[in-house]
């Protein structure tokens, strides 16, 4: 019944290595965004796709690529993993468009992700 | 540029009332939202405010003036529970909320 979900919850890797996270939502929203949030619980938009659409692509390194298989769905890919990666990866969904008053998110639980 | 500004850190003691403020230049506005997140969980809502004045929610009160890039959180009635973060997040002109770099409040007994 979880209405934003995200695999995995926690995620230790190496240095170089390359790893995904998952994130999927049964709210019927259609647009979902990733964010960062670092050591100091500052939470940084990072992409958004609006029905399998990138709309909002932030200053990110190119070794993250998210990719939208279909609106209820939204991964992050991250090649070449480095220390400074290290930080909590929130995923959310809204609903925007007409007759919508409120674009506020809903959040998945979070993947804290640790390269060593 | 776009800017949230809140206080970095508050404390206060169970039964008493806080003031979070918040202040924001951003390009455009759609709304201005308040979140509330406990140590290593997700941000939850707790209000929005797209209009001036004053919305209220049980111990919970949002006020926002457009017109001074300004908002706060008032909450009564204070109890342990409420010890958390709280993110003050600005719409513009895009979909994404821009988030402030959160106010962590203590409340002690």
């Amino acid at each position: 019944d979880t209405a934003v979900s995200q695999t995995p919850k926690y995620l230790v890797t190496q240095m170089g290595n390359d790893k995904s996270i998952k994130c999927e939502q049964n709210l019927g929203h259609d647009t979902m965004y990733w964010y960062k949030q670092d050591s100091k619980k500052f939470l940084k938009i990072m992409f958004s796709y609006n029905n399998k659409e990138l709309i909002i692509n932030e200053t990110v390194p190119n070794r993250f690529s998210p990719k939208s298989p279909d609106k209820a769905h939204l991964n992050l890919h991250i090649n070449s993993l480095e220390l400074g990666d290290s930080a909590v990866y929130f995923c959310a969904s809204s609903q925007v468009g007409p007759g919508v008053n409120n674009y506020g998110y809903t959040f998945g639980s979070g993947t804290r992700l640790t390269v060593v | 540029g776009q800017n949230i500004d809140q206080p970095t850190e508050m404390t206060a003691t169970e039964g008493a009332i806080v003031q979070i403020n918040c202040t924001y230049q951003t390009s455009g506005f759609n709304g201005l939202f308040w979140y509330q997140q406990h140590a290593g969980e997700a941000p939850t809502f707790l209000s929005y405010n797209v209009l001036d004045g004053l919305e209220e929610k049980g111990r919970f009160s949002s006020f926002l003036s457009r017109s001074k890039g300004y908002s706060y959180l008032l909450l009564k009635e204070l109890q342990m529970k409420d010890s958390a973060s709280y993110l003050c997040a600005v719409r513009g002109a895009g979909t994404a909320l821009i988030f402030g770099k959160g106010t962590t409040l203590s409340v002690s007994s």
